[in-house]
């Protein structure tokens, strides 16, 4: 089973509003990510957690928070969003052992729009 | 520092026509590479990988890829394209190092016609 799940498939919030993203997968990968995707755009890394703890963080506004309460469940926290906000959340997973590095899964993401 | 160029953003064929999205890196190590596809509001799906070994990759649908180390290159090709290929294609390299992000090129659109 390769298969990275992600829900909700679509989201629209107010500015004022918090809401959170999940993300699950059973492959037994240590290392999950957050990338935030725009149109026509490749993914842009926003946090990675390995062994549960958040190892990068790639400046992103506190208006977003991860949080990777165990091994499979990584969620993401939205408080306070700018419309410029909106976009497809991807979330992915890999193995982490040592080098070489392994593919990252990528789940199916939350399309959000910021009103 | 590692990066991916993609060259060509829109690639446009004919159904039945042979498919070719460049893909060159740059890497002061040996380089870990994939390309990724993408349909309309999906996910990435990984096509295939380059890591050790054979330099010609087998990937799903039908595609391939050849690692050439003295091009620094990994080209995608498809001998025969579907309707159902349409979608952005990303190459992809690893910066060898277990729980970081991959980095991506801009991706390719491709487009087949009837």
């Amino acid at each position: 089973d390769t298969e990275v799940t992600q829900t909700p498939k679509h989201l629209v919030m107010g500015m004022t509003n918090k809401k959170s993203l999940k993300c699950e997968q059973h492959m037994g990968h240590r290392a999950m990510y957050w990338y935030k995707q725009k149109a026509k755009k490749p993914p842009e890394l926003m946090f990675v957690y390995s062994y549960e703890k958040l190892s990068i963080n790639e400046s992103v506004p506190s208006r977003f928070s991860p949080e990777c309460p165990n091994s499979s469940l990584l969620n993401l926290h939205l408080h306070a969003l700018q419309p410029e906000d909106s976009a497809l959340y991807l979330c992915a997973s890999s193995q982490v052992i040592k080098t070489p590095i392994y593919e990252q899964y990528f789940g199916p993401g939350t399309r959000l729009t910021v009103t | 520092a590692q990066s991916v160029t993609q060259l060509g953003s829109h690639v446009s064929v004919s159904e039945g026509a042979l498919v070719l999205l460049r893909c060159n890196y740059s890497s002061s190590v040996p380089p870990y590479l994939f390309w990724y596809v993408q349909y309309p509001n999906q996910g990435l799906q990984l096509l295939l990988k380059y890591t050790t070994g054979a330099t010609l990759v087998k990937g799903i649908n039908g595609f391939e890829a050849e690692f050439k180390k003295s091009e620094t290159s990994f080209h995608l090709t498809k001998p025969s394209a579907h309707m159902s290929d349409a979608a952005e294609y990303f190459c992809a390299v690893s910066p060898n190092q277990a729980g970081t992000a991959l980095i991506f090129g801009k991706g390719t659109t491709l487009s087949v016609s009837s």
